[in-house]
């Protein structure tokens, strides 16, 4: 099946710094990439989506310069967390979905717990 | 704006029991429904997605039914198993292409006692 990768898988940083978070589709091409967020015992919400080599698309309320996106490629997108303070402290989820017609299913990564302290 | 609730929010049963969990859905004009399993700390497998046009997808003890006029969908889980314990998602998809963003409930946490 779809692979995700996600890296790092877990990350402790100091508040002000900057931390970047890479999400790869490993067996296939990944036209549409899509970044969540999700706080202890809720669910994912949606910070954007992004299209290859396109501005991502942000959701209502999230800071697109604190957030920064990257999709550099078919395989490849970045979450950059810009001057990270606690409340960025978090479990960061990208998906990817395949540019195929008919292949609808979203793939997710593990995962990227992020510490600010 | 499409809002998903999944009921109930937390499920404790023995080993060996059938069992539902319900989601439900505010916009019923979805282009499909996905089911997700999520293990603590981990991110989502995806056990069953629906196309709109459909009334059911089945995998294993697995069976994923979707009402959508009524802006509903269960996963009924034949025989608990103990490795069933954890959290399960349910996500509706307003459209195709890019469009076509996830919108998830809050999920129920499932545990199987063995």
């Amino acid at each position: 099946g779809a692979v995700v990768s996600q890296h790092p898988s877990r990350v402790i940083c100091k508040s002000g710094t900057s931390v970047k978070i890479e999400c790869r589709s490993l067996d296939f091409q990944a036209t549409t990439m899509f970044w969540y967020r999700q706080f202890p015992k809720q669910s994912l919400m949606l910070m954007a989506t992004s299209n290859e080599g396109s501005k991502a698309t942000y959701e209502q309320g999230v800071e697109k310069d604190k957030f920064l996106i990257n999709h550099a490629s078919l395989t490849l997108s970045t979450l950059t967390v810009t001057s990270a303070h606690p409340e960025d402290s978090s479990f960061y989820i990208c998906s990817a979905r395949p540019g195929r017609r008919g292949q609808e299913t979203q793939y997710f990564g593990p995962g990227t717990r992020l510490l600010v302290l | 704006k499409q809002e998903v609730t999944q009921i109930p929010a937390a499920l404790s049963v023995p080993e060996g029991e059938n069992l539902v969990l319900n989601c439900s859905f505010t916009d019923s004009a979805i282009y499909n429904l996905q089911w997700f399993r999520q293990d603590p700390g981990k991110g989502l497998t995806s056990l069953l997605l629906i196309q709109s046009s459909q009334r059911e997808q089945t995998s294993g003890r697995l069976n994923a039914s979707l009402d959508k006029s009524s802006g509903r969908s269960t996963l009924y889980i034949a025989a608990s198993q103990p490795g069933d314990s954890a959290t399960y998602l349910c996500a509706v998809r307003r459209g195709s292409g890019n469009t076509g963003k996830l919108i998830f409930g809050q999920g129920t946490t499932l545990q199987v006692k063995p």
